[in-house]
Parts: structure tokens; C-alpha cells; sequence
């Protein structure tokens, strides 16, 4: 069965560094790789996806992801941090050889990005 | 831009209820999802419909039903509501099932259960 682990609860960073949020999946097949975001009293929004191609994928606001087949990750990325980027985080997976339909979200991981 | 939008924001009810939760998407998608938020929890689903009365049961399907009689709506049903529907509930529109399209999400109903 497919699965995400999103090991952090919490993220802390000051602005205007780098911040990564990681994820880590299970699949049996090949992935897709999602990350949403949610900020205070919103519904989520999509930052950026993983199907095919290159490793490194661009998305919204200036965050980028990593796919790395061998660790099984999915971390997402900013070079600098803004205080508006504090919201909640999520990474998902839809596996993709079964056929499968359903797209499974990690616990969530709350970015505070401190002035 | 893709809208999705919820009847309600917030919601109070009382134990034993039956609690309609509506959902409406403007731009033509095929795919409807209802998942509820807990923290800790993350998103689970509970139904989802790739087309119009089509449905199927996500990861928590239990004490819950839904309707989909129109393409731009898909309504989440707690037939006798619970304490342990407390939840917040997230509906979702995603373009179809054979391509990998993200999702929209509504902003949400935070339902609570007395």
C-alpha cells in the first residue's frame, strides 16, 4: 500500500534563509508527488508536482522539490524564507502503475517563519 | 480560476443530526473528493466520484454518504451525526482520471457535533 511520512511536525526558520520540509513515500510502483500547501483559515492550494522527467521541479512562490528515487524522498525547498510562507505543508502520493485512483496526503508539517 | 466552494464555513449541529455538506465546482471537472482534516491526521478521504452518480468509497467511508446528481456538485451526507465527526471537511474537484492533475480545494466547513 502506498504511504507518506512527512518526520517533522514543526519546521522553524528565520527569514531569509533556505527552509526544506521533507517527505518521504512508499510505493509500490511509480510515483506521483504532490505538495499543497494551507494557509490560516484557506483551503489547500498545489505548489507543484512530480510525474516524469527532470528531478528537480519548480512550482508557486518560489519552491522547488527534489525527487530522489534511491531515498524515496520528496523534499520541498526554498532558497530564502519569507514570512509569509509560514502555513501548513502537505506532501502526497498517487501511485501511478496500479491504476490506482486515490491520492494519499502526509500528516502535515507547520512552517513558522520567524522576522 | 478553478472555484470550488462549500455551502458553509461553519457548522454546528447536534448529535443524531443528518448533516448535508455541499460542495460546487465551476470549471467542468470530472473527479470530486470529500476528505476530512484532523490534526495529527492529515487528509483522509472519505468518497470520491469520477463522474456524475458515480461514487466510491475512500479510506473512511463509514457513517458517511454522498450524492453526485450533477457534474458541478457532489454533496456529503452524515446520515446521524456524531461527536466524532468533528472534523473540519475539505471538498476537492480534480480535472479527470487519466491524467495526473492536481487538485482544488474548497476553503473548507469546520463542523462541529454537540
Amino acid at each position: 500500500a502506498q504511504s507518506v511520512a512527512q518526520p517533522e511536525d514543526q519546521v522553524n526558520v528565520a527569514e531569509g534563509n533556505p527552509l526544506t520540509v521533507k517527505c518521504t513515500y512508499s510505493v509500490s510502483g511509480n510515483p506521483y508527488l504532490f505538495w499543497y500547501v494551507q494557509y490560516p483559515n484557506r483551503g489547500l492550494q498545489f505548489l507543484l508536482k512530480y510525474i516524469t522527467g527532470d528531478n528537480l521541479v519548480k512550482g508557486s512562490y518560489g519552491f522547488e522539490a527534489e525527487f530522489n528515487k534511491s531515498q524515496t524522498s520528496f523534499h520541498l525547498k526554498k532558497p530564502s524564507a519569507l514570512v509569509s510562507d509560514s502555513a501548513l505543508y502537505f506532501c502526497a502520493v498517487r501511485e501511478v502503475n496500479t491504476g490506482g485512483f486515490k491520492t494519499i496526503f502526509g500528516a502535515g508539517t507547520r512552517l513558522f517563519v520567524k522576522a | 480560476d478553478v472555484k470550488v466552494t462549500q455551502s458553509s464555513r461553519y457548522l454546528v449541529k447536534r448529535t443524531g443530526e443528518k448533516v448535508f455538506l455541499e460542495c460546487v465546482q465551476d470549471m467542468d471537472h470530472e473527479n470530486m473528493f470529500w476528505y476530512r482534516q484532523d490534526p495529527g491526521l492529515g487528509l483522509r478521504l472519505i468518497y470520491f466520484s469520477y463522474d456524475v452518480k458515480m461514487k466510491e468509497k475512500g479510506d473512511i467511508p463509514e457513517g458517511y454518504s454522498v450524492s453526485r446528481e450533477k457534474k458541478e456538485r457532489f454533496s456529503l451526507i452524515l446520515e446521524s451525526a456524531s461527536t466524532n465527526q468533528t472534523s473540519m471537511y475539505l471538498c476537492a474537484s480534480s480535472f479527470n482520471r487519466e491524467k495526473i492533475n492536481e487538485q482544488f480545494f474548497g476553503p473548507g466547513t469546520r463542523l462541529t457535533v454537540l
